[in-house]
């Protein structure tokens, strides 16, 4: 059973900190990643995705993939109320599209 | 960016009765539909895989007979589920791949009574 590990959270950071979300993946094959967010009721919206060893940046976000300990990260810099959601890793496994993880709920306090 | 576009949004019906739910890809063809259902506090679960012009592949423990899914074009794929039951109450969203990532549809909420 290939498994993407979450810590569920509430992860609580003030506004303007960076929030730092974790997941960990069993597939040893898996060669991309996908975080996505999703907001209460809603559908889950694409982040970020990387596919190569390192840190990759797009805006406020960087998703930092390691491979050898099958370890994703995300961080969110300057924190904001409006990022408050659960935060799902994502990892393409076998023939299954992806495997989610149960997810981060992150509290940004203004 | 993509989108697929999924209907209704949200559905209450009665136990025993029949609900449709549609996705369409607005501005690419889906060859292949995933079919996600998610409950209270919990991931996302595949369903099942619809393919244009074949019959759906099923996860484990889905019943084929209950979620019935077809896929008559390249933008459009449909889940039914029939005879439904309270059990069935969860939010159910289907997926495509669009080349740069899986976009999601906005979800259906159904509630059975």
């Amino acid at each position: 059973q290939k498994e993407v590990e979450q810590n569920s959270g509430p992860l609580s950071v003030p506004e303007g900190a960076i929030a730092s979300l974790n997941c960990t993946y069993s597939d040893r094959g898996s060669q991309s990643f996908f975080w996505y967010r999703q907001y209460s009721g809603k559908s889950p919206e694409l982040i970020m995705f990387i596919y190569s060893n390192g840190d990759k940046e797009d805006g406020r976000f960087t998703a930092q993939l390691n491979k050898a300990s099958q370890y994703v990260s995300l961080l969110i810099r300057d924190s904001q109320p409006s990022d408050s959601a659960t935060y799902l890793c994502a990892v393409p496994s076998g023939n299954t599209p992806l495997v989610f993880g149960k997810g981060t709920r992150l509290s940004v306090i203004a | 960016g993509a989108v697929v576009s999924q209907h209704p949004s949200w559905v209450i019906c009665k136990s025993g009765t029949s609900v449709k739910i549609e996705c369409r890809s607005l501005d690419f063809q889906a060859t292949t539909m995933f079919w996600y259902r998610q409950f209270p506090k919990q991931s996302l679960m595949l369903m099942a895989t619809s393919n244009e012009g074949s019959k759906a592949t099923y996860e484990q423990g889905v019943e084929k007979d209950k979620f019935l899914i077809n896929h008559a074009s390249l933008t459009l794929s449909t889940l039914t589920v029939t005879s439904a039951h309270p059990e069935d109450s969860s939010f159910y969203i289907c997926s495509a791949w669009e080349g740069r990532g899986y976009t999601f549809g906005s979800g259906t909420r159904l509630t059975v009574v």
